[in-house]
């Protein structure tokens, strides 16, 4: 079964330049997260989506980021124009709907997109 | 503020002996503890996790502690093994909470031989 897939792996763009980033969940994850780690800090939560839906976009830094999940399958993540502060590792998560029983929260991460704003 | 704390930024020991790896957190409303081992240019793996209603869970070398009363958790890992050299995460949810994880500021691990 295929991990959760990030492209590219890395960028780099200048200031004000426009760059998308894509993430590929496990296939038949209704869940799908978005993070951030800066400069070697702690990861930090950006959005959620539930399928097709955004659940929880209360870690999204600014308007200047915009997040899609076309169909429930796939995710963009959209930084227009980008700042140097938006440099970091961005990592995408994926997990299964949470079903009966106890409550378990594994998510199941991509192997990052380096963006460096220069 | 920071709800999930990793005090040690770093932690050497040596091959053989225990290693244990502390977390601490403020919101009483976590309810499932992960840890999260991550090698250079990987994403995060999972590791091994907890729930709130346990105060202890053990996978082969790895057992996780939970102590609710002190809002802190600990990672073991006995015996080391120099492959187990890596950044380690904790990270806290609540299903309140929407599942998003809130994590630690990571524990960089050294075994050595």
């Amino acid at each position: 079964e295929a991990g959760v897939t990030q492209f590219p792996s890395h960028s780099v763009i200048e200031k004000g330049q426009t760059v998308t980033l894509r993430c590929d969940p496990i296939s038949g994850h209704d869940n799908l997260y978005w993070y951030r780690r800066v400069m070697g800090k702690e990861i930090k939560f950006l959005l959620h989506f539930v399928k097709e839906s955004k659940q929880d976009e209360s870690g999204m830094p600014n308007n200047r980021f915009l997040a899609e999940r076309t169909g429930g399958t796939y995710s963009t993540l959209k930084v227009q124009p980008a700042e140097l502060e938006d440099s970091g590792v961005y990592f995408c998560a994926s997990s299964p709907e949470r079903g009966i029983g106890p409550y378990k929260n594994i998510q199941y991460f991509g192997a990052g997109t380096r963006l460096s704003v220069l | 503020d920071q709800q999930v704390k990793q005090n040690s930024p770093s932690l050497s020991v040596q091959e053989g002996r225990i290693s244990i790896l502390n977390c601490d957190y403020t919101n009483s409303m976590f309810d499932y503890f992960l840890w999260y081992k991550k090698y250079p240019a990987e994403g995060p793996t999972f590791l091994i996790s907890i729930s709130s209603i346990k105060d202890k869970n053990e996978d082969g070398r790895f057992t996780v502690f939970l102590n609710k009363s002190a809002k802190h958790l600990s990672l073991h890992i006995v015996p080391s093994q120099p492959g187990d050299s890596a950044v380690y995460f904790c990270a806290a949810s609540a299903l309140v909470g929407g599942g998003k994880l809130i994590f630690g500021q990571g524990t960089e691990l050294s075994v050595k031989p």
